[in-house]
């Protein structure tokens, strides 16, 4: 099973500084099959970065990922308030498997 | 629009059988897979498996085979995931998702509300 590691576990920010999220995997993804799902309390999650890179539909520009192999990084480029959540990386390579989060603070 | 419609909170005790529900519309329910999701209280997400609608072929994370089962009727593109003898250790929110199959192959792209199920006594 592919294991990935989020880190950091809490990241605390102002709005307008830049989020930068690193999630590892245990073994190199191929095709770069790398998700990042965003979950704001008491919500489900939703989709924001598939393919590494690629945006899902009606994601702000401000979110990009990035990263090959077995290191991705999914960036919020100007926090805002609303991006208070916890941010899941997913493989979907080899079966799946989650990372176990990252909770980024809006100060 | 995509949804995926999930039953509402279910509280059972211990032992007791349980089926949950995930309703699909705004696509094609036999094109996709349907994956679930458990998140146990201020925990993480875990991929539990999913099944395809169309032929009811089913996979299983190891972790779960054996302790849940999944289904679905494509007459009225709705997905189950159900437990024959519940445990405290259950109690978690469930998500069901669509997976996507061809290109992006594997990818959850949309959510379910998730259903809050709580085992006590």
């Amino acid at each position: 099973e592919i294991v990935l590691t989020q880190s950091p576990g809490t990241l605390s920010l102002s709005p307008g500084e830049r989020a930068t999220l690193s999630c590892r995997a245990s073994q190199s993804l191929s095709s770069s099959n790398i998700a990042w799902h965003q979950q704001k309390p008491g919500q489900a999650p939703r989709l924001l970065i598939y393919g590494a890179s690629s945006r899902a539909t009606g994601i702000p520009d401000r979110f990009s990922g990035s990263g090959s192999g077995t290191d991705f990084t999914l960036t919020i480029s100007r926090l805002e308030p609303e991006d208070s959540a916890v941010y899941y990386c997913q493989q979907y390579g080899s079966s799946r498997t989650f990372g176990q989060g990252t909770k980024v603070e809006i100060k | 629009e995509v949804q995926l419609v999930q039953s509402g909170p279910e509280v059972k005790k211990p032992g007791e059988s349980l089926t949950i529900s995930c309703t699909a519309s705004g696509f094609s329910f036999t094109k996709y897979w349907i994956g679930w999701v458990r998140q146990m209280p201020g925990k993480g997400l875990e991929w539990m498996g999913f099944i395809f609608p169309d032929d009811s072929d089913t996979r299983y994370s190891p972790s779960f085979q054996g302790q849940v089962t999944f289904s679905a009727d494509k007459a009225i593109s709705t997905a189950y995931l159900q437990w024959s003898s519940l445990t405290a250790s259950d109690t978690a929110m469930y998500y069901c998702s669509r997976v996507l199959t061809g290109t992006s192959r594997g990818l959850i792209d949309y959510w379910g509300q998730g259903t809050l199920v709580i085992v006590s006594s």
